[in-house]
């Protein structure tokens, strides 16, 4: 299965933009590019997900890169119920999920 | 809606204990999926469901069971609880795959079993 690499956090102040980081340069061209998210004592949470094109949604916007190698996960202004761990996927062949262990992002008032 | 609801929040058990987690949902989702989460790491899948009657294995299955009776339930069973088992267990559910939508369909996750094994 292909992999991804995330930093292990990252901090905004709150009512920033923040541009989350996701590297997948062994994605395949079947992969979809998913983005999950887990606040504190939660389950994990759908955020978004794309194949190639910027995807756009309520929560968040999806920007993939040309060469899909990487992804960024942005959140336009930052709230503090917006502190989580955020989970960069890649979803192939099948519908199973593989978490690794995100990216903890603390957002500062 | 309640989405997915699991029962109980909290546990603790003895070694060699059993019981049962039960997950419900009620999105009439086909597919359906039992996670761990221990501290600093990920979730890793141990049983899902692709529909009523079937199970099958995913990452760390040994030591539970579960069972698929009815569409909306999904349980896991620890048969002889051991410390190992010590986690935090997440149930989700979804839509059969989409290739239209990318195959895997967002899964909806419930609020956790806080398991605890002396």
């Amino acid at each position: 299965d292909a992999k991804t690499t995330q930093p292990n956090s990252m901090e905004s102040n709150e009512e920033e933009p923040v541009h989350l980081p996701c590297n997948h340069s062994t994605i395949s061209g079947t992969d979809y590019i998913h983005w999950y998210r887990q606040l504190p004592s939660q389950g994990p949470e759908y955020v978004i997900h794309g194949l190639t094109s910027n995807v756009n949604n309520r929560m968040a916007s999806l920007a993939i890169a040309e060469d899909r190698k990487s992804s960024t996960l942005i959140l336009h202004r930052a709230t503090l119920r917006d502190a989580a761990v955020y989970y960069c996927i890649l979803g192939g062949s099948n519908y199973k999920l593989t978490f690794g262990k995100g990216t903890l992002l603390t957002v500062n008032p | 809606n309640a989405g997915v609801t699991q029962t109980p929040k909290f546990r603790v058990l003895k070694t060699g204990q059993s019981m049962t987690l039960l997950c419900a949902q009620d999105m009439n989702h086909e597919y359906m999926y039992w996670y761990r989460q221990d501290p600093g790491m990920g979730l890793r899948l141990i049983h899902y469901s692709v529909g009523e009657g079937t199970t099958a294995k995913g990452e760390v299955p040994d030591g539970y069971n579960v069972s698929r009776l009815k569409k909306q339930n999904f349980l896991l069973g620890l048969e002889s609880a051991a410390p190992s088992q010590t986690s935090v267990y997440f149930c989700a559910s979804s839509y059969p795959p989409n290739p239209d939508r990318g195959l895997n369909q967002p899964q909806h996750f419930g609020d956790g079993t806080r398991l605890s094994i002396l």
